[in-house]
């Protein structure tokens, strides 16, 4: 069974500061990697994903995250953040060819400082 | 484009008591999955349909847990004899067969 582990469960960070979250996952095989985020008193939203090709995935907001298998992980970056990115971020994984159920990690909750 | 709906937003039952949430996930998604997530932690999987047919279940779905998507479209999960324990917000998604879920705003649950 796979599993995600996301290190940072806490992060404060000042307006313009620079972010990289962590995410290392368990998983022997070829495995689908996501992001998602959690704004507060809204559902869970996808904020990227990897499946193939080029490990440097971008996503919405100026996010991006590299996929470095030999290392089992998917850190998530983005070179300066805002107030308006203070919220949850979730790490989760599945693995392609059997039932694609994703495994979340615990989250990082991120509060940005004006 | 109307998303993923959960109804209600929020419950408050007594222990003993029976609850039921319904989802409505996006038209024209096949899968639809149930998760329960708790304070500090992400979502955790409870199970899982493709069209009609309930095709995983965690383990963490007792006996008292049952889910149902008649039609293959809405779906409704029920816990009987509610416990304590059962204080969580119940996340529902949806997916076009194998692709990104999407996820709906959730029914949190608190059991007196």
């Amino acid at each position: 069974a796979q599993s995600v582990s996301q290190h940072n469960h806490h992060v404060i960070l000042s307006e313009a500061a620079s972010l990289e979250l962590g995410c290392n996952y368990s998983y022997g095989g070829t495995v689908n990697l996501f992001w998602y985020v959690q704004y507060p008193g809204q559902h869970l939203q996808l904020l990227l994903k990897y499946f193939s090709g080029d490990p440097l995935v971008k996503g919405i907001k100026g996010f991006e995250a590299e996929f470095i298998k030999s290392k089992f992980s998917f850190n998530l970056r983005k070179p300066s953040v805002q107030w308006s990115d203070t919220a949850e971020y979730f790490c989760a994984v599945n693995a392609p060819g059997g039932s694609y159920i994703p495994t979340f990690g615990r989250g990082t909750s991120l509060i940005v400082h004006p | 484009d109307t998303g993923v709906s959960q109804d209600p937003r929020h419950k408050i039952t007594k222990r003993g008591q029976n609850v039921t949430f319904r989802c409505d996930p996006i038209s024209e998604h096949n899968r639809l999955y149930w998760y329960r997530q708790t304070l500090g932690q992400g979502p955790e999987f409870l199970t899982y349909f493709q069209n009609e047919a309930q095709l995983e279940k965690s383990r963490l779905l007792s006996d008292r847990f049952s889910a149902e998507r008649p039609k293959g479209s809405f779906s409704t999960l029920e816990i009987q004899r509610t416990e304590q324990g059962d204080s969580a917000m119940y996340l529902c998604a949806s997916s076009h067969r194998t692709d990104t879920q999407y996820f709906g705003p959730g029914t949190r649950l608190t059991v007196l």
